[in-house]
């Protein structure tokens, strides 16, 4: 069975700073990847989605992720945080015939500090 | 403006009642489904759709009902029968895009049993 693993559950980080949110999936073939962004008491916005070609990613808000097949890895990235990213990031990805369910990872809780 | 909207947006029960959470969509999506999410769980797939008057069980439908007699609208019954129905749900509908699905998700219902 397809899973995904976030591996961390919070991230603090400093106004400005770089971020990384890290993901591992497992599976035997191939894959549809997917970020979401979570603000709270809210539903799930989409971020950034990979299904094939490139495998530098670009999303909205300056978020980008670097699908890598060899480490089973889709890591989202931004070079510079605003306080206003603080959100839960979900890892996604998609499984069954045509693809057509998710399986999320368990989700990064993204802080900004000013 | 297109979207899914979920209502009520808080909905609050005594044990042992059922209570339906409404779904509608006017995106002309032909899948949706419900997940369930849990502080430090992700969402977990409860049920989904993916034409009318068919439907799947998710990975944990225990304790759910769901019907769908409109391709607009996927209502989900918690019933008496589950033992931990206090969370979030969250809605959310499909498109094709040739390879995989795109899932648009709606604001939520946060539910509490007491």
């Amino acid at each position: 069975a397809q899973s995904v693993t976030q591996l961390d559950s919070q991230v603090p980080v400093f106004e400005e700073a770089p971020v990384e949110l890290r993901c591992n999936y497992s599976s035997s073939v191939s894959v549809y990847l997917f970020w979401y962004v979570q603000y709270p008491n809210q539903g799930l916005q989409l971020l950034l989605k990979y299904l094939s070609g490139s495998t530098l990613v670009k999303g909205i808000n300056g978020f980008e992720a670097e699908f890598n097949k060899s480490q089973t890895s889709f890591h989202l990235r931004k070079p510079s945080v605003h306080i206003s990213d603080t959100a839960e990031y979900f890892c996604a990805v998609s499984v069954g015939q045509g693809a057509q369910k998710l399986v999320f990872g368990q989700g990064t809780r993204l802080t900004i500090n000013p | 403006d297109g979207g899914i909207t979920q209502s009520p947006k808080y909905l609050f029960r005594k044990e042992g009642q059922n209570v339906t959470l409404s779904c509608e969509q006017n995106l002309n999506h032909d899948a949706m489904y419900w997940y369930r999410q849990d502080p430090g769980q992700g969402l977990r797939l409860i049920y989904y759709s993916q034409i009318v008057n068919d439907f799947q069980k998710g990975d944990i439908a225990e304790g759910y009902s769901v019907s769908r007699e409109k391709k607009e609208s996927f209502p989900l019954t918690v019933t008496s029968a589950q033992k931990n129905p206090t969370a979030f749900y969250l809605c959310a509908s499909s498109i094709f895009l040739g390879s995989s699905y795109e899932q648009y998700f709606g604001p939520g219902t946060r539910l509490t049993v007491t």
